[in-house]
């Protein structure tokens, strides 16, 4: 069994559009998190989730919307797809008491937007 | 805030030779490391962490890292490199005991292994 999975793995859309991320992780953790990894391979905080409430929301552009439904779901909503939000979108999650911040992280979400 | 350095974005080894990749840290407290490895196309994986205690940490695939709080410095290093150590490696920070904490990455460094 997958421990976070995100779906879909592979995303290409116009601009303009409107597209969901899904992850979903089966670990019991009560922590989520979104991570971009642009061209260069950086990764970057977005936002994270803790039971179901946001906790962290990094200088994201309000056309990203996350949303968790229950605390072993955090999905991410983007409106008005731009050209740079082309990137690699992770889900991570972390237990409260697996300490020291170990996250584990998802396979992934390439989106392409041309 | 605490961020994070690593030296080098390419790191190119022989098969066999000994694998070294850098990483030095920015905390105003004391902070707790970790290496991460992305093979290509797939997520992160935890490579090994560093808390407290004992300050060489041994982790998966004959990984180890050093812990060295004078020189802010927490390097990756491996005996003899493998073709499919193949990877790119991120050295990342975290605040000690901050339940709403996040880890902050370096910029990662690319292993190349030749044979």
């Amino acid at each position: 069994d997958t421990a976070v999975s995100q779906t879909p793995k592979y995303l290409v859309t116009q601009m303009g559009n409107d597209k969901s991320i899904k992850c979903e992780q089966n670990l019991g953790h009560d922590t989520m998190y979104w991570y971009k990894q642009d061209s260069k391979k950086f990764l970057k905080i977005m936002f994270s989730y803790n039971n179901k409430e946001l906790i962290i929301n990094e200088t994201v552009p309000n056309r990203f919307s996350p949303k968790s439904p229950d605390k072993a779901h955090l999905n991410l909503h983007i409106n008005s797809l731009e050209l740079g939000d082309s990137a690699v979108y992770f889900c991570a999650s972390r237990g409260s008491h697996s300490g020291a911040n170990v996250l584990t992280f998802g396979a992934g979400s390439r989106l392409t937007v041309l | 805030a605490q961020s994070v350095t690593q030296l080098g974005s390419h790191v190119s080894v022989s098969e066999g030779a000994l694998v070294l990749l850098r990483c030095n840290y920015s905390s105003s407290v004391p902070p707790y490391l970790f290496w991460y490895v992305q093979y290509p196309n797939q997520g992160l994986q935890l490579l090994l962490k560093y808390t407290t205690g004992a300050t060489l940490v041994k982790g998966i695939n004959g990984f180890e890292a050093e812990f060295k709080k004078s020189e802010t410095s927490f390097h990756l290093t491996k005996p003899s490199a493998h073709m499919s150590d193949a990877a790119e490696y991120f050295c990342a920070v975290s605040l000690m005991n901050s339940g709403y904490s996040t880890l902050t990455f370096g910029k990662g460094t690319m292993l190349l292994v030749s044979p």
